[in-house]
C-alpha cells in the first residue's frame, strides 16, 4: 500500500521560492506518475502538475512559468519547486499517485497535505 | 480549460436521506469523471473513477452515473460518516480541473 508525505518549509517570503517533497513509501517511484495539488484557505482544488514515468512533465498553464517537479528515484521522493511566491500561493499543497494511463488520471492516494504560508 | 461545475454548492439532508450532487463539464469528457470526498482538515480521498467505478473500500452506498457532460454521485441512504466536501475532477485532458465541491451538512 503506496503511502505519501510530504514536508517542507511553512512559511516561505514573497518572491522567493517555495520548495516542497513527497517521500513515498510501499511502492517504487518509477512505476507511476506524480502529481502535485493545492487548496487555498476556505477555496477549492488546484492542480499543479504531473511527473510522468517517462521522465517528463505537464503543468497548469496558469503556473507553468514557475513551477518544476521532479523525481530523485534514489530516495524514492518527488519535488515541487513554485518560484517568485505571492500571497496567492498560500494555500495547503497535497502530493498525490496517478495510475500510468492516458486519461486515467486520478488521484490516489493522497498525501495528508503540507501548509504553506506566503508571508514576510 | 474544460469548466466543472458542480450542483449545489451545499445541501442539509438527514440521516438515511438519498442525496444526489451534480457535475457539468463545459464539453464532452466521455466517462473521464472522477469523485472525491473531503473531511475538515483532510486529505480529499478517492471515491469514484472513470465515472461510475467505485474505488477499493469505499461503502457501496456511492454510486456514480453519467458520461458527455453531465454526471451525478449518489449517496443510497447517507450516514452520519458522509457529512463532507465533495469533488469532482475531470481527467479527460489536461489542465485537470475539479469542481467547486459541495459541501453534505446535516439538516
Amino acid at each position: 500500500q503506496v503511502q505519501l508525505q510530504e514536508s517542507g518549509p511553512g512559511l516561505v517570503k514573497p518572491s522567493e521560492t517555495l520548495s516542497l517533497t513527497c517521500t513515498v513509501s510501499g511502492g517504487s517511484i518509477s512505476n507511476f506518475y506524480w502529481s502535485w495539488i493545492r487548496q487555498p484557505p476556505g477555496k477549492g482544488l488546484e492542480w499543479i502538475g504531473y511527473f510522468y514515468n517517462s521522465g517528463s512533465t505537464n503543468y497548469n498553464p496558469s503556473l507553468k512559468s514557475r513551477v518544476t517537479i521532479s523525481v530523485d528515484t534514489s530516495k524514492n521522493q518527488f519535488s515541487l519547486k513554485l518560484s517568485s511566491v505571492t500571497a496567492a500561493d498560500t494555500a495547503v499543497y497535497y502530493c498525490a499517485k496517478v495510475p500510468p494511463a492516458l486519461r486515467s488520471n486520478w488521484f490516489d492516494p493522497w498525501g495528508p497535505g503540507t501548509r504553506v504560508t506566503v508571508s514576510s | 480549460d474544460i469548466q466543472m461545475t458542480q450542483s449545489p454548492s451545499s445541501l442539509s439532508a438527514s440521516i438515511g436521506d438519498r442525496v444526489t450532487i451534480t457535475c457539468r463539464a463545459s464539453q464532452s469528457i466521455s466517462i473521464y469523471l472522477n469523485w472525491y470526498q473531503q473531511k475538515p482538515g483532510k486529505a480529499p480521498k478517492l471515491l469514484m473513477y472513470a465515472a461510475s467505478s467505485l474505488q477499493s473500500g469505499v461503502p457501496s452506498r456511492f454510486s456514480g452515473s453519467g458520461s458527455g457532460t453531465e454526471f451525478t454521485l449518489t449517496i443510497s441512504s447517507l450516514q452520519p460518516e458522509d457529512f463532507a466536501t465533495y469533488y469532482c475532477q475531470q481527467s479527460y485532458n489536461t489542465p485537470v480541473t475539479f469542481g467547486g465541491g459541495t459541501k453534505v451538512g446535516i439538516k
